[in-house]
């Protein structure tokens, strides 16, 4: 069976300052991982996504994530945050790209104060 | 990235009746699409996968009666909630794609 933690409900951060959230994952063969973010009463929006090759993998609105094998981990981050970027982040994992049904997070709420 | 949409965006309806959505995908074919079912604050749970043209494959614990899904086409699937019941409104969204999957925006069921 294949899992998602998220082990922060909710990360603060002010703007400007570099975000991270957090993902681990578990899954049997080579993971294939996403993140997602939700703004409220909306659908998920594709930030990126990890299949194989370079670890640090670069996405939509500046965001990028980095794969750690050993650490089982694809925690996601940003430079820079904006109060735009306030919403709920899911990461996924798969195991043959979306072709599979995805396993998502409990989620992680950012909210980025001015 | 491709498109998928939803309809309607938001329902609301008397207990006992049926709801019907929509999902399409707007710029491409999918044999696949999920139905997945969020609770407020909560992750998605996915409810079925719904596969072009053959029966939906529904996780365990999903009533297949109750939630009766439809993918007459290569653009095009249907949830059906039948008899509808409060424990039943919540936000219901669909997805479709190969490597990655894109989400439509939703449809929030409120059943009276």
């Amino acid at each position: 069976a294949q899992s998602v933690a998220q082990p922060e409900d909710q990360v603060n951060v002010a703007e400007g300052n570099p975000l991270t959230v957090k993902c681990t994952y578990s899954v049997s063969g080579n993971p294939y991982l996403f993140w997602y973010v939700q703004y409220p009463n909306r659908g998920l929006q594709f930030l990126l996504k990890y299949i194989t090759g370079d670890n640090l993998v670069k996405g939509s609105y500046g965001f990028e994530a980095e794969f750690n094998k050993s650490q089982t981990s694809f925690h996601l981050k940003k430079p820079s945050a904006l109060v735009s970027d306030s919403a709920l982040y899911f990461c996924a994992v798969s195991t043959l790209g979306g072709y599979q049904k995805v396993t998502f997070g409990t989620g992680t709420k950012l909210q980025v104060i001015p | 990235g491709a498109v998928v949409s939803q309809h309607p965006s938001r329902v609301i309806c008397k207990s006992g009746t049926s709801v019907k959505i929509e999902c399409r995908s707007l710029d491409f074919q999918a044999t696949t699409m999920f139905w997945y079912r969020q609770f407020p604050k909560k992750s998605l749970m996915l409810m079925a996968t719904s596969n072009e043209g053959s029966k939906a494959t529904y996780e365990q614990g999903v009533e297949k009666d109750k939630f009766l899904i439809n993918h007459a086409s290569l653009t095009l699937s249907t949830l059906t909630v039948t008899s509808a019941h409060p424990e039943d409104s919540s936000f219901y969204i669909c997805s479709a794609g190969g490597g990655t999957q894109y989400f439509g925006p939703g449809t929030r069921l409120l059943v009276l």
